[in-house]
This record gives C-alpha cells, structure tokens and sequence, in this order.
C-alpha cells in the first residue's frame, strides 16, 4: 500500500527557532494534510493541500504541496514551547479511482521545544 | 466550534471480553472513520463507514470487529473479544462530504486490554 515517511523523526530546538519538516511518497497524492498531536490527544487538523506548488498558511505555520505530488512540507516559524507535539502528514488513499478517503499517514516528526 | 466526542476516555477490559467505543461525529458530515494508534506508532485506518455501510476496510479490521451508526448521532465500534494485541488508542474521526477531505479526530479511547 501507500506509504508516507516523515523526516526528521524527532527535533530539538530552541525556542523562537524556525522549523522544517517533510513529507515524502513513492506514489501520487492529490491532497495533503498535516496534523498535529499532542500527548494522549486526537490529533488535530493544522494544514490542507489541494493543488500541486499550493503554499498555505496557517498562523506561523506554512505548507507546501509538492511540485511532484509525492511529497510536502511543514514550516513552523518563530517556535514557542506549545509547538510541542507530534507532527503527521496524511494523504487520503485512492484506490483504483474509488476513494472513501482513508488517511494513510506518516510515521510523524516529533518537536521538542526548550525554553 | 462543532468537535468530534469520543467516550469512554479510557477503558480497561480483559481479554476475551466485549467492548464498546462510542463516538459522536460531527453533526453535518457524511463519512466517518475509526484509526487505532498502538503506542509510540503511526495512526492506522480500521474502517470508513458512508451511507449507513462500511465502504471500506482494512486487514486489521477482521470479524471481531464491526462498526453500527444505531441512531442519527453515535458511531460505534464494537471488538467482540478483545486480544491483549488489541490495546491501543482508538479515535474515531468524521468528515464533510466527497469534495473535500480534510478529517477531524476526537480525542481518543484508550484501552488496555489485560
């Protein structure tokens, strides 16, 4: 099936730094989400992607939906500790044209925050 | 803003038993979903439901398992027989219609099957 790998796995850095993940496919992907998961918590919808070369906003968060289609990428700009969490990129898998919009996800960038 | 509710918050069961996860998606959104997250790992699809059916599983998703949107409101997941392997948090997540795919979670179940 479809698989979504994230890099870095995990991240460490000083509060007020910016931050940099990505977000990459072996196959094509028509939308692109990022999530956010805090401990214990359902994670939450931060980003959406719908157009290949797409930069959104949201906040101090900008994504981008790859020229490609196979990857994407999530800046964080000017960190504070609350950035703290568990990041996933998502993709609704398309199966012979039929899609009921499952979620494939990465395996997630953990950001750790110091103050 | 409208949210998806998820009870219990935790539950703990043995194994062999039944279980019952209880989610109330969002009140205008057509599709809904159950993901299971085993600890310290990704998030994985179960089963979309759509039109009072699934349309849609996963291999994890076997006859222990079935999902029933009983009433107007709540989605539920049923595991007949729990294995110790089933503990994991469970979260049920609901989206608007066919344009557009962007899926909210609720917070979660956690059960520990012992």
């Amino acid at each position: 099936g479809q698989q979504l790998n994230q890099s870095p796995q995990s991240m460490f850095i000083q509060e007020g730094e910016d931050v940099s993940m990505n977000c990459t496919s072996s196959s094509i992907f028509n939308t692109w989400l990022w999530y956010k998961q805090d401990p214990g918590e359902g994670p939450v919808l931060l980003i959406a992607l719908y157009k290949a070369g797409e930069l959104t906003s949201n906040g101090r968060l900008t994504a981008q939906f790859g020229i490609t289609r196979k990857d994407s990428f999530l800046n964080i700009s000017a960190s504070i500790p609350s950035d703290v969490g568990i990041y996933f990129c998502a993709g609704p898998s398309d199966a012979g044209g039929t899609s009921y919009g499952k979620l494939t996800f990465g395996q997630g960038t953990i950001l750790t925050v110091h103050p | 803003e409208p949210e998806v509710t998820q009870t219990p918050s935790h539950q703990v069961t043995q194994m062999g038993q039944e279980v019952i996860l209880r989610c109330v998606p969002i009140s205008n959104h057509l599709y809904f979903y159950w993901y299971r997250q085993i600890l310290g790992q990704k998030v994985e699809f179960l089963v979309s439901f759509y039109n009072n059916e699934i349309s849609e599983k996963s291999e994890i998703f076997d006859d222990q398992f079935s999902v029933e949107r009983p009433d107007g409101s709540n989605f539920t997941l049923k595991i007949r027989s729990t294995k110790l392997e089933d503990s994991a948090m469970y979260f049920c997540a609901s989206r608007l219609g066919t344009v557009r795919y962007e899926q909210y979670f609720g917070p979660g179940t956690r059960l520990t099957v012992t």
